[in-house]
């Protein structure tokens, strides 16, 4: 079947501007997360979605981050006026439920770079 | 504030010979660790997942240990092959307020040579 999907794959903006990257989560999986993998860093949480409750935003950095999950499935991180340090790659991970115990299946990845 | 720092940082061993790889941890409340192997340029995938009761797992030649107590887990990764080269990170969920927050690991990068 169809594993987590993100788009695209790449993209590099300039300074600035406004980027969204978009997170296809496996048919059925309830639990979303997005996180940040920077070049020799280790993954950090962003922000979790379970089901129809109110995310879980404590991992954001700024205010300039921010997600939606819409119906329930697929989902957009977006970066407000974005700055160099925001240069990483971004992940996305779904798992049928989001208490706990069940196994995060994680997308490629978006690399974004900021020049 | 929760923390999982892992050792070695990078490891370098021949195909064929064993390998431990460690992962010590500061996170709670505790819900359950997870290693993952992540390829170069593409996500992580799940090797194990270890609740509080749980002290070791396997799967095929990878195999966990947990020490709840010591909060301490262990990857042995037996008769290593040329694709286990990859970055293996250790992660530590925690439960609180119903969301289950992971806590990452720098990981341990292994290659393996011929």
């Amino acid at each position: 079947g169809a594993g987590v999907s993100q788009s695209p794959s790449n993209k590099v903006t300039e300074k600035g501007k406004d980027v969204e990257l978009r997170c296809d989560p496996i048919s059925g999986h309830t639990a979303l997360y997005w996180y940040r993998q920077s070049l020799g860093q280790g993954l950090e949480f962003l922000i979790y979605f379970q089901g129809n409750s109110a995310p879980d935003k404590s991992g954001l950095p700024s205010d300039r981050f921010s997600a939606e999950r819409t119906g329930g499935s697929v989902s957009t991180l977006t970066i407000q006026r974005t700055q160099q340090e925001d240069s990483a790659v971004y992940l996305c991970a779904s798992s049928l439920m989001g208490t706990g115990g069940y196994e995060q299946y994680f997308g490629p990845g978006t690399r974004l770079t900021v020049t | 504030k929760n923390q999982v720092e892992q050792s070695p940082q990078s490891l370098i061993i021949l195909e064929g010979k064993n390998c431990t790889l460690q992962c010590n941890y500061t996170v709670s409340p505790f819900s359950n660790l997870r290693w993952y192997k992540q390829d170069t340029g593409r996500g992580p995938v799940s090797l194990t997942i270890m609740t509080f009761s749980e002290n070791t797992k396997s799967n095929g030649r990878y195999t966990a240990t947990l020490d709840a107590d010591t909060k301490q887990s262990s990857l042995h990764i037996t008769a290593s092959q040329l694709s286990d080269s990859a970055s293996y990170i250790c992660v530590v969920l925690n439960a609180s307020g119903g969301s289950y927050i992971p806590t990452f690991g720098r990981g341990t990068s292994l290659i393996v040579h011929p």
